[in-house]
């Protein structure tokens, strides 16, 4: 039962264009979520968090956005560029300090 | 801040043995939650230690345990390895209080054979 979902395997996207990575998620009790990117064989880097009182919070390039009546959010780069190329895991909180994970989202940035 | 620090970052073992992995969380960070990563399954929730009591618990067998100390570091020990548990075992610390990021640290990757 995959309770949160990013139904993209991978994105490809051009330099300086907009990356908009999305994920779904079943559960209504999540109040909290969060992206991290990650590289092969390294441990998820943070990027970027909100909570469901909110509809959009802003970090530099990184925008998230979260319809919570869609149960949908996204995560807007903006502009893109090659460093960012990355695995993208979207992450829902539970109780305690539980994430639940998405299966990622390969974002390769061409420049 | 130093951030989380994972021991040994790599590990080799055999059916049948046992393993410890060690955890070090950021500084005044007191909840540790440990994280399996393998290609099947992605990344899976084992538990989470606060005050050095275990407070959640995700859905893998007995031979998955940890626990907490005093400094708030933290070790994971599987029992009686299986090829399956070959994987990135990743540990995460937060600050106390709700709705706090979680900072991961580098991971242990284990290949048993």
């Amino acid at each position: 039962d995959q309770q949160v979902k990013q139904n993209s395997p991978s994105l490809s996207v051009q330099e300086g264009r907009i990356s908009i990575l999305n994920c779904d998620y079943t559960n209504s009790m999540f109040d909290y979520f969060l992206w991290y990117k990650k590289y092969p064989a390294e441990g998820p880097t943070f990027l970027i968090s909100i909570s469901s009182i909110k509809d959009k919070n802003e970090d530099g390039r990184f925008t998230v956005f979260l319809n919570k009546s869609a149960k949908h959010l996204s995560l807007h780069i903006v502009p893109s560029q090659p460093g960012d190329s990355a695995v993208y895991f979207c992450a829902a909180q539970e109780y305690g300090n539980k994430l639940v994970f998405g299966a990622g989202t390969i974002l390769r940035v061409k420049s | 801040k130093a951030g989380v620090t994972q021991t040994p970052r790599y590990l080799i073992k055999t059916r049948g043995q046992q393993v410890t992995l060690s955890c070090s969380p950021i500084s005044g960070h007191r909840s540790v939650s440990w994280y399996q990563q393998t290609p099947g399954q992605g990344l899976q929730f084992l538990f989470e230690y606060f005050s050095e009591t275990q407070r959640n618990k995700g859905n893998f067998p007995g031979r998955f345990s940890g626990r907490q100390f005093s400094n708030s570091r933290s070790e994971m020990n599987v029992s009686t390895l299986e090829l399956g548990d070959s994987a990135l075992y990743l540990c995460a610390s937060s600050a106390p209080g709700t709705k706090e990021t979680q900072y991961f640290g580098p991971g242990t990757r284990l290949l048993v054979l």
